[in-house]
């Protein structure tokens, strides 16, 4: 079983939808977690830490579902430059990562 | 700047023969991270090194060496063993910032390697 676990899609939606993405993870022992967007053949980039109260940035918010192991990404108001593929990590001892598969959303005019 | 610089962007391997990345990093992170991404996967963790003269196999080592002789670099050296090279590779390098106190993943602009 993987560590971390996502839908790859992709995810298909017009421009100013909201789109939710979410993503399970086997280790209860995790401690950290983020997510980052990576844009083809670059390097991922941290989009946001996930925090246990739900965190929020512009149109990008993060839940952390502990109980349930699961994290998710919500974007509202999609732009065509929020097209990528976005990768969900789950962290533990500090300095042990684990990546999901990615999830890639498109977004069209 | 402060950042991972990862070199050659593109390299070519031919048969046989080994073949070595670059990683240097100037933020003065302990850990660091070597990744293998094929397409439409995720990332593999190769090697990591989490303090000078140290460094542990990941999930996907066979074929592939590190060294860590400076904090800055941790070059990664693909071996001829490696029967099936051609991936996008990653190195990175984690931190903390000082709220919250977790560590994050830094990231290099990746080498592309291919197979002559």
């Amino acid at each position: 079983r993987k560590e971390v676990e996502q839908d790859p899609g992709p995810f298909n939606v017009p421009e100013g939808a909201t789109v939710a993405f979410n993503c399970t993870y086997s280790n209860s022992a995790s401690q950290s977690f983020f997510w980052y967007r990576q844009d083809c053949r670059k390097e991922p980039k941290l989009l946001m830490s996930v925090y246990s109260s739900g965190n929020e940035d512009g149109r990008f918010t993060a839940q952390l579902n502990r109980a349930s192991q699961y994290i998710s990404l919500l974007i509202r108001d999609s732009k065509l430059s929020d097209s990528a593929t976005y990768l969900c990590v789950a962290s533990y001892n500090f300095n042990k990562f684990y990546f999901g598969s990615g999830t890639k959303l498109n977004v069209k005019p | 700047d402060g950042g991972i610089t990862q070199s050659p962007k593109y390299l070519f391997r031919k048969e046989g023969q080994n073949v070595t990345l670059s990683c240097e990093q100037n933020l003065n992170h302990d850990a660091m991270y070597w990744y293998r991404q094929d397409p439409g996967q995720g990332l593999r963790l190769i090697y990591y090194s989490q303090i000078v003269n140290d460094f542990q196999k990941g999930d996907i080592a066979e074929g592939y060496s590190v060294s860590r002789e400076k904090k800055e670099s941790f070059p990664l050296t693909v071996t001829s063993a490696q029967k099936n090279p051609t991936a996008f590779y990653l190195c990175a390098s984690s931190g903390r910032d000082r709220i919250p106190t977790n560590e994050k993943l830094f990231f290099g602009s990746g080498t592309q390697l291919s197979v002559l």
